[in-house]
């Protein structure tokens, strides 16, 4: 079973600048999820979404974040303008159905940002 | 808010010794509990999960403790690899909350080195 790609591996850009990372989850995952992972610190959850339609994005912030998944399977997921804060590893994880618990959540191996 | 405390940070232990690693949480609606692990330039995997309703849970080298009254769980890795140094996770989630916005919520992570 192939796992969730991600692409950029690595991406250094200056402040203001936007960035676009890109999600292909495993085959089948109706559920996707964009997490933030700053050094040091435990993945926090951005947006959550069941096939194309977004569960949850309170966690988000709008003003310069968008995430979409138009068809259901990849997902993209937009920073502009970009601000130093927002220097961390962007991970992408799926799983089989929206409960994540039980049912294993796989991540991805992440999109490295670094805000200059 | 920061649901799920993680304890220590870092933690060194000499080959073959215990190692241990604590959380407390907060909200007791949290029901099912998973331990990720994370190496280097890799996403978060899944180690071993526990829910509520029992008090060990082991699986090969790898156990989970858990006090419900006390709202505390912890991970003991019993005679300690150096292939097992990584950054570990606990985690929360509310299994049985159907309703849009079920998370699963990362304490802020512990760095282990397990030294030859």
């Amino acid at each position: 079973e192939a796992g969730v790609a991600q692409s950029p591996r690595y991406k250094i850009i200056e402040k203001r600048q936007s960035v676009a990372f890109w999600c292909n989850p495993i085959s089948g995952h109706a559920t996707l999820y964009w997490y933030q992972q700053i050094l040091g610190q435990g993945p926090k959850l951005l947006i959550q979404f069941q096939n194309n339609g977004v569960v949850d994005d309170s966690q988000l912030p709008k003003d310069r974040f968008s995430a979409e998944r138009l068809k259901g399977v990849d997902s993209t997921l937009k920073i502009q303008p970009a601000k130093l804060e927002d220097s961390a590893v962007y991970l992408c994880a799926s799983s089989f159905v929206r409960v994540a618990g039980a049912n294993v959540l796989t991540f991805g191996a992440g999109s490295r940002l670094t805000v200059l | 808010q920061q649901q799920v405390k993680q304890s220590p940070q870092s933690l060194i232990v000499q080959k073959g010794g215990i190692s241990i690693i604590n959380c407390a949480y907060e909200n007791t609606a949290f029901d099912y509990f998973p331990w990720y692990q994370q190496f280097p330039g890799k996403g978060p995997a899944l180690l071993i999960a526990i829910r509520p309703d029992v008090s060990e849970k082991k699986e090969g080298r790898f156990t989970i403790s858990f006090n419900k009254s006390a709202k505390q769980f912890s991970l003991h890795i019993m005679d300690s690899q150096p292939g097992d140094s990584a950054t570990y996770f606990c985690a929360a989630i509310m299994e049985a909350n159907n309703n849009a916005g079920n998370m699963l919520t990362f304490g802020g992570g512990t760095r282990l080195m397990v030294k030859p």
